[in-house]
């Protein structure tokens, strides 16, 4: 079946680092992609989403590529803040009539000041 | 704005017990997920239900049952808790298919002793 893999964790950065997070899928025919993030005691939200090959998604300096050739679809962002601290969860929709979501395991990310 | 809405946030049980989980969404979303949290394993999912009047497993629905009351609506049900389901539950709602947005509620936390 459909399945992401994620980075173990946890990644520990200085504020202001680059920071990469890498995620790949398996997956049959071709998935919407997303990023979750989860910052401690709340809920998910989404971070960005991308929906065919080669879409980049992109949201408050995050950026992640969806590579077909390589089934990745890794997050990027160039310079790292304390706030950025969370859980990041890569996901996928299944492509058939339910649409579920198959989350990675997560990856925590601590940024010291 | 409240989204989604899940309590109780936190509950004791013993072995044996029983408990409903219950969730609302305000978004007029057809779609209606439950997931467990487990540290190092990502979010699984439970049960969904991928319209009002419908409801189908997911990866791992041993020990679960779900109603969708109706189109806001998504309960789940532990008949017997067990300490393996010692997990934090989230519940998410999304409008329609593909690459639709989840919105998830904030966690409910349950321990089983």
């Amino acid at each position: 079946g459909d399945s992401v893999t994620q980075m173990e964790g946890p990644v520990t950065l200085s504020e202001e680092a680059f920071l990469t997070i890498n995620c790949t899928y398996t997956a049959t025919g071709y998935p919407s992609l997303f990023w979750y993030v989860q910052y401690p005691g709340e809920g998910l939200q989404l971070l960005l989403k991308a929906t065919k090959a080669d879409d980049k998604g992109s949201n408050k300096g995050f950026e992640a590529t969806y590579r077909k050739e390589t089934t990745s679809f890794h997050l990027e962002k160039g310079s790292v803040q304390v706030s950025d601290s969370a859980v990041y969860f890569c996901a996928l929709s299944e492509m058939d009539s339910s649409y579920k979501l198959i989350f990675g395991s997560g990856t925590r990310l601590l940024v010291r000041p | 704005n409240a989204g989604v809405t899940q309590t109780p946030k936190f509950q004791v049980l013993k072995t044996g017990q029983s408990m409903t989980l219950q969730c609302a969404q305000d978004m007029n979303h057809n779609s209606m997920y439950w997931y467990r949290q487990d540290p190092g394993m990502g979010l699984r999912l439970i049960y969904y239900s991928a319209s009002e009047g419908t409801t189908d497993k997911g990866e791992v629905p041993n020990g679960y049952n779900v109603s969708r009351l109706n189109k806001r609506e998504f309960s789940l049900r532990l008949e017997s808790a067990a300490p393996s389901q010692t997990s934090v539950y989230f519940c998410a709602s999304r409008a329609s298919g593909g690459a639709g947005e989840l919105f998830f509620g904030e966690g409910s936390r349950l321990t089983v002793l």
